[in-house]
């Protein structure tokens, strides 16, 4: 069965300080999908990342770091030098590829992150 | 592109009257999906679609719950003789269908309420 993790309810930061977000995940496929959301106080989940489960790298976008570990199971999203406008809950989720079936997302509880000027 | 859309966004009915929500996903996405979504919790599967199709149905959409999309476009979620555990945010979300599994893009929400 599918299952994510995430540890931290919420974080609160001041601005400027970088925070790492952990994702921890359990599947039984070998083939699987990855993914973190945003979603802002107005509600609208907003995608950030896909990564598939044969491609390790880490990946950069701006102020925004994903380090993937299969050793670890574990997906954790980094935000350096944090802003006011990261202020959100940021959710980890899993998709498996069943051949012909669905690929739901399955989410974490989500991590409610706090930055404070 | 105009995102996917979700109209009511926000409903308030008395337990046991039925209600209908409606998605309209990115227009060149062939899959559609239903979650819900309770307070302090990630959005939960409900129902899928590849166009017309209904696929697959999560054990949470009890008999009193059905969804539609009759032409492969926008998606109807019924939810007949509401309870008051209902109440939630009914997120529908879209993607392309293609070898890999690719991002799904959400709508706004409709949050209902059922007094």
């Amino acid at each position: 069965a599918q299952k994510v993790t995430q540890a931290q309810t919420e974080i609160s930061v001041v601005e400027k300080e970088d925070v790492t977000l952990d994702c921890v995940y359990e599947t039984r496929d070998t083939t699987y999908y990855l993914f973190w959301y945003k979603q802002p106080p107005s509600g609208e989940l907003v995608f950030l990342i896909r990564r598939n489960s044969f491609d390790e790298q880490n990946e950069i976008s701006g102020r925004y770091s994903w380090n993937f570990q299969k050793s670890t199971s574990s997906f954790n999203f980094t935000i350096t030098a944090s802003q006011v406008v990261d202020s959100a809950v940021y959710f980890c989720a899993l998709s498996e590829a069943p051949q012909g079936g669905s690929e739901k997302l399955v989410f974490g509880k989500g991590t409610k992150l706090t930055v404070n000027p | 592109d105009t995102g996917v859309s979700q109209d009511p966004r926000h409903k308030i009915t008395k337990r046991g009257q039925n209600v209908t929500f409606r998605c309209d996903p990115i227009s060149e996405h062939n899959r559609l999906y239903w979650y819900r979504q309770t307070l302090g919790q990630g959005p939960e599967f409900l129902t899928y679609f590849q166009n017309e199709a209904q696929l697959e149905k999560s054990r949470l959409l009890s008999d009193r719950f059905s969804a539609e999309r009759p032409k492969g476009s926008f998606s109807t979620l019924e939810i007949q003789r509401t309870e008051q555990g209902d109440s939630a945010m009914y997120l529908c979300a879209s993607s392309i269908a293609g070898g890999n599994v690719y991002e799904q893009y959400f709508g706004p929400g409709t949050r209902l309420t059922v007094t």
